[in-house]
């Protein structure tokens, strides 16, 4: 069965420091990965997808990750935090099923400090 | 492209009444819609999944006649909490997906609902 675990609730950066919050999957099949930020009181916006293609993905806004299989891992990062960067942020993973269910992790909190 | 809307973005209610929330992909077809309700500071917990005419597919612990959806179109999947109690008050977000994009689901902005 799928899942996905992200380690630490908050991540707190200095605004221009790297960004990074991770993503841990588990999966029996290779999947389909997805990071999503949400903004307060909003819907979530894709930030990028892993699908199978090129490891290392770019996203919207300066943020990419790259898959490592062999760690099971699907970090976000970014060079230089931004303070519009502070939202809530989710890796998902996609039951490669007919459901197309997400399966999500608890989301990390990011906080860009001036 | 790929816009979800949701109407209401915000809704408060009495004890008992039902409340309608509607989740509208405004420029593709939905296959599939899914709802999510997120409790405070906490991920998104998945209702229900619902395909065009058909009857939708509820996630364990989600009582069915509770939370009635329907998706009538290929862009309009409708969710309705019925008797709502203060209990059933939360962030409810929806999402669609199509057939070609990769699992990829794209979410609406959310609806808040407060029941009094």
């Amino acid at each position: 069965a799928q899942s996905v675990t992200q380690l630490g609730s908050h991540v707190s950066v200095s605004e221009g420091a790297l960004v990074l919050l991770r993503c841990n999957y588990s999966s029996s099949v290779p999947p389909y990965l997805f990071w999503y930020v949400q903004y307060p009181n909003q819907g979530l916006q894709l930030l990028l997808k892993y699908t199978s293609a090129a490891t290392l993905v770019k996203g919207i806004n300066g943020f990419e990750a790259e898959f490592k299989k062999s760690e099971t891992s699907f970090h976000l990062t970014k060079p230089s935090a931004h303070m519009s960067d502070a939202a809530e942020y989710f890796c998902a993973v996609s039951l490669m099923d007919s459901s197309y269910k997400l399966i999500f992790g608890s989301g990390t909190r990011l906080l860009v400090r001036p | 492209g790929a816009v979800v809307s949701q109407h209401p973005s915000r809704v408060i209610c009495k004890s008992g009444t039902s409340v309608k929330i509607e989740c509208r992909s405004l420029d593709f077809q939905a296959t599939t819609m899914f709802w999510y309700r997120q409790f405070p500071k906490k991920s998104l917990m998945l209702m229900a999944t619902s395909n065009e005419g058909s009857k939708a597919t509820y996630e364990q612990g989600v009582e069915k006649d509770k939370f009635l959806i329907n998706h009538a179109s290929l862009t309009l999947s409708t969710l309705t909490v019925t008797s709502a109690h203060p209990e059933d008050s939360s962030f409810y977000i929806c999402s669609a997906s199509a057939l070609a994009s990769y699992n990829e689901q794209f979410f609406g902005p959310g609806t808040r609902l407060t029941v009094l």
